[in-house]
């Protein structure tokens, strides 16, 4: 069974600064971690995702994550926010395996830029 | 590329009515997911169809909650005698084959039994 936690429920910070979403999970097999971005009354939009090579991987609009088996992590980061980007972000794991179609999600984080 | 198409937007429906929730995937993708999302529980998932194929409904509230593809281009997620608890944002999904690729959501669903 798969689970994954996001620690931060509402994240604040100014426009310009650089912003990191926590997301831990806990599954022993090969894992795909993926995130998405919801906009308020919006469907879910796809971010990035990870499931084998370089830890670090390039999402769209600047977002990049880096997978770290040691710490069953997979942070989101941003190095300069846009009032845009305000929105509630999920985290997201299933198994690369055989099994590999039902997404588990996180409770999410809102984050909010402040102009 | 329209995306995955959800309709309607919103639904209001009467305690004890039905509501028949409908999706488009996205041309030639083989896989199509239903999610239900609320502020309690998050995003559930429901069921999931390969290839139109019923493959796995253990999301899904046995009783009053039933989900079909009748083809490749739609499918639909039925609720009888609908409850106040079934109020939330019914999101369908699709990706194409297995693998790796990425599971790209509609816009949603709300539904609101009052």
């Amino acid at each position: 069974t798969q689970t994954v936690s996001q620690s931060d429920a509402h994240v604040t910070v100014f426009e310009g600064d650089s912003v990191e979403l926590r997301c831990n999970y806990s599954y022993g097999g090969s894992i795909y971690l993926s995130w998405y971005i919801q906009h308020h009354g919006r469907g879910l939009q796809f971010l990035l995702k990870y499931y084998s090579g370089n830890p670090v991987v390039q999402g769209v609009n600047g977002f990049e994550a880096e997978f770290s088996k040691s710490d069953s992590s997979f942070h989101l980061r941003k190095a300069s926010v846009h009032w845009s980007d305000s929105a509630v972000y999920f985290c997201a794991v299933r198994d690369s395996g055989g099994s590999n179609y039902k997404l588990t999600f996180g409770k999410g984080t809102l984050l909010t830029v402040t102009p | 590329n329209a995306g995955v198409i959800q309709t309607p937007r919103h639904k209001v429906t009467g305690k004890g009515q039905e509501a028949t929730l409908w999706c488009e995937p996205i041309s030639g993708h083989s896989a199509v997911f239903w999610y239900r999302q609320t502020i309690v529980q998050g995003l559930e998932f429901l069921t999931y169809f390969r290839n139109q194929a019923p493959i796995d409904d253990s999301g899904m509230p046995k009783e009053r909650f039933s989900a079909q593809m009748p083809n490749q281009s739609h499918s639909t997620l039925k609720i009888q005698s609908t409850q106040p608890q079934d109020s939330a944002v019914y999101l369908c999904a699709s990706r194409s084959g297995t693998g790796h690729t990425e599971v790209f959501f509609g816009k949603g669903t709300r539904l609101t039994v009052v």
